[in-house]
């Protein structure tokens, strides 16, 4: 499948501050990013998305970006607290595609 | 409620050994995945199905097999187990022209 690039790959905050997790990606017929998120020994879920028509979507605290032109997207995570520690993937998908394209993944710890 | 289930949580076999990984969904969903997740690699495409007896090739497909006979069941085979195949397995289905893609709860199989 089509790279994605996700950085960083581990992200500590203080419980309370902002946390952001960038992708790129190469195939420029992608037009679905979701974003899953995965606590420790649980299966991943489903969290957020958004489609190539659309540059920004919130959901409460959580909030993601895309910029096509420059093919990346990111995720932001504001006031963050304890129960967001996970590992969060970013995710990509062609027109057409059946198959999604997971990033390798950020470890995002939030310290109490 | 989607619910994807998986035949074993953990599962230990040896060397050589044939091996079978079940995944069951009740949502009559077209398409289904198998991934495994290992460390700083995120989740890796094995093989997946967009319809009954139909079956793809993923982005590491060698030392696997698979079989779709109904809609509702996705079978991953290693047909002679190795040691490099110790990994968690991820399961998961997507509805057609839908974009959450639902995971079941993982199969942790380690060859020795």
């Amino acid at each position: 499948g089509e790279n994605v690039e996700q950085h960083p790959s581990t992200l500590s905050v203080q419980e309370g501050d902002s946390a952001v997790i960038k992708c790129t990606y190469s195939d420029s017929a992608s037009n679905y990013f979701p974003w899953y998120k995965q606590e420790l020994g649980k299966r991943p879920q489903l969290i957020i998305d958004i489609r190539s028509n659309v540059g920004e979507k919130k959901d409460q605290r959580i909030a993601v970006t895309l910029n096509k032109t420059a093919k990346h997207f990111s995720l932001h995570i504001t006031e963050t607290q304890p129960e967001d520690s996970a590992v969060y993937f970013c995710v990509h998908s062609g027109a057409g595609s059946y198959q999604l394209t997971f990033g390798k993944g950020t470890k995002l710890s939030v310290i109490p | 409620d989607v619910k994807v289930t998986q035949s074993s949580r953990y599962l230990v076999k040896r060397t050589g050994e044939k091996v079978f990984l079940e995944c069951v969904q009740d949502m009559d969903h077209e398409n289904m995945f198998w991934y495994r997740q290992d460390p700083g690699l995120g989740l890796r495409l094995i093989y997946f199905s967009y319809d009954v007896k139909m079956k793809e090739k993923g982005d590491i497909p060698e030392g696997y097999s698979v079989s779709r006979e109904k809609k509702e069941r996705f079978s991953l085979i290693l047909e002679s187990a190795s040691t490099n195949q110790t990994s968690m397995y991820l399961c998961a289905s997507r509805g057609r022209g839908t974009g959450e893609q639902y995971f079941g709860p993982g199969t942790r199989l380690t060859v020795t």
